[in-house]
């Protein structure tokens, strides 16, 4: 079974642009969530989808979105990037609402660097 | 908000020795879960807990979800090289509160084991 997939896996950007992550779930999982990790900050929650509806949301800034594809297939957007954009995005995938149980399955990430 | 104070950051311990870290906060969870992260890999479930007072053991790891539901430690006996990384808490807060439905993360005990 293939576990969860984010690509790219790492990409540099400068300030000023956007970026657009992309993160195929788990077969079968219907919800997905975003983190954004840092070494200062942790884990933090960035928004779980479910069924193609943004079901939560952390306190993130709203150059932060998401979107999740009737194939559970989910992108994140950051737009206009800055320098403390820069971390490792990580998506996580669960069977029904992650949320519900904390149980998830998360991908490698995608490391994002921003100039 | 809700936050989970994990300790202690970093530990570096002798093969074969026991480790034992755990995760406070000022609020309840109704559920409180245990991740190991690696380098350059994603977080991956290693204990769940449901129930105030719960002892689960998955191996060489032992977990309790504390009875006040404002803590939780996890044990690793007999350490070997492989236990190398980082350890996190997390907690998911009851419903109605700010924070329902966030899985929301400690910051991390970052484990090494010298051979």
């Amino acid at each position: 079974k293939a576990g969860v997939t984010q690509t790219p896996r790492y990409l540099i950007k400068t300030r000023g642009q956007q970026v657009t992550l992309s993160c195929s779930p788990i077969s079968g999982h219907r919800s997905v969530s975003w983190y954004q990790q840092t070494p200062g900050q942790g884990l933090q929650f960035l928004f779980e989808y479910f069924s193609e509806t943004q079901r939560n949301k952390g306190n993130f800034p709203g150059r932060f979105s998401g979107r999740q594809f009737s194939n559970s297939r989910s992108e994140m957007n950051v737009s206009t990037l800055e320098l403390g954009d820069s971390a490792l995005y990580l998506c996580a995938s669960s069977l029904s609402g992650g949320a519900n149980t904390g149980e998830l399955f998360f991908g490698e990430g995608s490391r994002l660097t921003v100039l | 908000g809700q936050q989970l104070n994990q300790s202690p950051q970093s530990m570096f311990i002798q093969e074969g020795e026991d480790v034992s870290m755990n995760c406070t906060s000022s609020s309840i969870f109704n559920t409180w879960l245990w991740y190991k992260q690696e380098p350059g890999e994603g977080p991956v479930l290693l204990i769940a807990l449901y129930k105030a007072g719960e002892l689960t053991s998955n191996g060489r790891l032992t977990a309790q979800f504390g009875i006040t539901r404002k803590d939780s430690f996890l044990n690793i006996s007999a350490s070997i090289p492989s236990d190398v990384g980082i350890y996190f808490c997390a907690g998911l807060p009851p419903h109605g509160s700010s924070n329902t439905g966030k899985l929301i993360f400690g910051q991390g005990t970052t484990l090494q084991v010298k051979p």
